[in-house]
């Protein structure tokens, strides 16, 4: 079964303090991975799609990358305005297009 | 561009009555998603429809889910008789083309069911 995990379930920073946010996969063949950013009572936004091992993109504060087993959202000097969940999730190579989530990492930058 | 359309933004309604939930998707996507947020379970696909045919309703929970794309701009979610187990936020989300674009989401649908 495809598994997806999030960590931290939830993560506080200071304005202009770096960190990185980790997803976890297992699943039988990669076809996508998908970041998106929820603000409270919004739908996801999306941020990046990563197709293979090695790949990074970036926008911003934030840049995405991907290994084989893992993904990281690295935010560098946050502001406040990053405030929100960030969703990853996995497309599998079987045909099947939906999405799996993780649970989410909720980043709080305080000013 | 506009993006996806979602209504009504909050339902709430009595156990026992019918609701049905809309979504417009983005022009020229041609496919649309039927997805549930709860806290418990998180995200969850439902069922997704491909140039307005149902490909795969493996996550729709029971009989009194229904979901319908009488055309390539507009969808329902339906559930009838509505349960309170029911309540969650429904997104509905639409893509273009090949399977592993991106899917982008509508601002969703909060259903409170009493």
């Amino acid at each position: 079964e495809d598994q997806v995990t999030q960590s931290p379930e939830a993560l506080r920073l200071q304005e202009g303090e770096s960190s990185s946010l980790n997803c976890s996969y297992t699943v039988s063949g990669l076809r996508g991975l998908f970041w998106y950013r929820q603000d409270p009572g919004k739908g996801p936004e999306f941020l990046f799609t990563l197709y293979s091992a090695g790949e990074e993109k970036e926008k911003e504060r934030l840049k995405a990358t991907l290994t084989k087993k893992e993904s990281f959202l690295h935010i560098t000097a946050p502001k406040p305005e990053d405030s929100a969940t960030y969703l990853c999730a996995v497309q599998v190579d079987t045909g099947r297009r939906a999405l799996t989530f993780g649970s989410g990492t909720r980043l709080q930058v305080q000013p | 561009d506009a993006g996806v359309i979602q209504s009504p933004r909050h339902e709430v309604t009595e156990m026992g009555q019918e609701v049905t939930l809309r979504c417009k998707p983005i022009s020229g996507h041609n496919s649309l998603f039927w997805y549930r947020q709860t806290m418990m379970r998180g995200l969850e696909l439902l069922i997704y429809f491909n140039n307005n045919v149902p490909i795969d309703d493996s996550g729709m929970p029971e009989d009194r889910f229904s979901a319908k794309m009488p055309n390539a701009s507009f969808s329902t979610l339906k559930i009838q008789p509505s349960e309170p187990r029911d309540s969650a936020v429904y997104f509905c989300a639409s893509n273009q083309g090949a399977g592993n674009q991106p899917q982008h989401f509508g601002d969703g649908t909060r259903l409170s069911i009493l």
